[in-house]
């Protein structure tokens, strides 16, 4: 079983609709959870932290966290074509503090006009 | 508004010659992590440092790699004697606390011929 798991798609939305965006983990002690963004030859973005189970809403993005079906989502609403790119999920591994994160394969959201 | 800072962003390197990858982290940020991309694949965990500490090396290869992160300075991460399977992206990330959201430089593409 691979620590962080992601479709790597292609997930393709038209314009304006929502994006959903999954991601399970294998380290039960994690606490901490983020999202990137990365475009193509380009440097992981920031896109969310999300450390208490819920959602967390930021604008367009709402990550939704699940500890014990150890289950992370990301949703993307009123998708925009400039959102195309590959979304990564990022566990922190362990149960404190390590900083380091394990980061899925990603998935590849494709916005079609 | 500087963010991560990483040089050279490009840097080719002959087998068996050094390569020095510099970090200078975001301002008020004292933890840095480096990460690898390889082609086509997932972004990995390498090192972990504070100022003159390396917190966590769990991830660098046993051999070849070192990384350091002086009290003046950027971060260092060196590869001595590089061979073709190092070419690969190296980021650097940095955190103003263990376990806080991580922001990422531009990298440094190695290519080694």
């Amino acid at each position: 079983q691979k620590e962080v798991e992601q479709n790597s798609g292609p997930l393709s939305v038209p314009e304006g609709a929502i994006a959903s965006l999954n991601c399970t983990y294998s380290d039960r002690g994690s606490q901490s959870f983020f999202w990137y963004r990365q475009y193509s030859g380009k440097s992981p973005e920031l896109i969310m932290s999300i450390y208490s189970n819920g959602d967390k809403e930021d604008g367009r993005f709402t990550a939704q966290l699940n500890k014990a079906s150890q289950y992370v989502s990301l949703l993307i609403r009123d998708s925009q074509p400039s959102d195309s790119a590959t979304y990564l999920c990022a566990p922190e591994q362990g149960s404190s503090n390590t900083g380091k994160l394990i980061f899925g394969q990603g998935t590849t959201l494709q916005v079609k006009p | 508004n500087a963010g991560v800072m990483q040089n050279p962003r490009h840097l080719v390197r002959r087998r068996g010659q050094e390569a020095r990858l510099r970090c200078s982290p975001m301002k008020g940020h004292s933890h840095v992590y480096w990460y690898r991309q390889l082609p086509e694949e997932g972004l990995k965990f390498m090192v972990y440092l504070q100022k003159e500490n390396i917190i966590d090396e769990s991830g660098m290869p046993k051999e070849r790699f070192s990384a350091e992160f002086p009290k003046e300075g950027p971060s260092i991460l060196r590869i001595q004697q590089v061979v073709r399977g190092d070419s690969a992206a190296y980021f650097c990330a940095s955190s103003q606390s263990m376990g806080d959201e991580q922001y990422f430089g531009p990298g440094t593409r190695l290519t080694v011929t």
